[in-house]
């Protein structure tokens, strides 16, 4: 089946550091989503984009829509401690259903020890 | 306002009963989607439903089943189950048309099968 690949599985981020994160794809998605899952909460969703190119800021977050169709990054810029948390990118490739989507495998942000 | 509503929010089984979860959409949301979290792991479509019709199915074995009531609420049946079973399972719902701002997840229930 279709898969994402998310980019880095984990990182370790110190307070104030900008964060960068990536989803890849080898088809093409109509729709870009961005999640937040804190521990036994369910998805989040911070940032939805739905045409190839668009760049959308929700406070400290920003996310693009690659303009292949086919990746999309979020950065979090000056990062707090309560980013800390998994991020899943997840989508709904072109012609795919219209509702159920895709999800990366997240990424893991952390406070650096 | 009101969210997805998920009962119950922990559930303990042993191998080879069954379970049933509970969802309830927001209200006006016509579609209900299952998602299935093993621990690590990433949510992966079981099955959805549209105006209590099934509209879509993923990877939902045989044991399990599911559907969608007149007042919008769904059910996941989980029959013979097994260890494999146990993980986050999560309702979200949408109201068609509204696009991903109306897909809103529910805090899950988790199964543990021992």
């Amino acid at each position: 089946g279709q898969q994402l690949n998310q980019s880095p599985q984990s990182m370790f981020i110190q307070e104030g550091e900008d964060v960068s994160m990536n989803c890849t794809s080898s088809s093409i998605f109509n729709t870009w989503l961005w999640y937040k899952q804190d521990p036994g909460e369910g998805p989040v969703l911070l940032i939805a984009l739905y045409k190839a190119g668009e760049l959308t800021s929700n406070g400290r977050l920003t996310a693009q829509f690659g303009i292949t169709r086919k990746d999309s990054f979020l950065n979090i810029s000056a990062s707090i401690p309560s980013d800390v948390g998994i991020y899943f990118c997840a989508g709904r490739a072109q012609g795919g259903s219209q509702g159920n989507l895709i999800f990366g495998k997240g990424t893991k942000l952390s406070v650096k020890p | 306002a009101a969210g997805v509503i998920q009962s119950p929010r922990h559930l303990i089984k042993e191998k080879r009963e069954t379970a049933t979860l509970k969802c309830y959409p927001i209200p006006r949301h016509d579609t209900v989607y299952w998602y299935q979290q093993g621990p690590g792991q990433d949510p992966q479509f079981l099955i959805s439903f549209y105006e209590k019709m099934q509209s879509d199915k993923g990877s939902i074995p045989d044991r399990f089943s599911a559907q969608q009531f007149s007042d919008y609420h769904s059910e996941l049946n989980m029959s013979s189950l097994e260890l494999g079973d146990s993980a986050l399972y999560f309702c979200a719902s949408s109201h068609r048309g509204q696009g991903a701002y109306g897909y809103t997840f529910g805090s899950g229930t988790r199964l543990t099968v021992v």
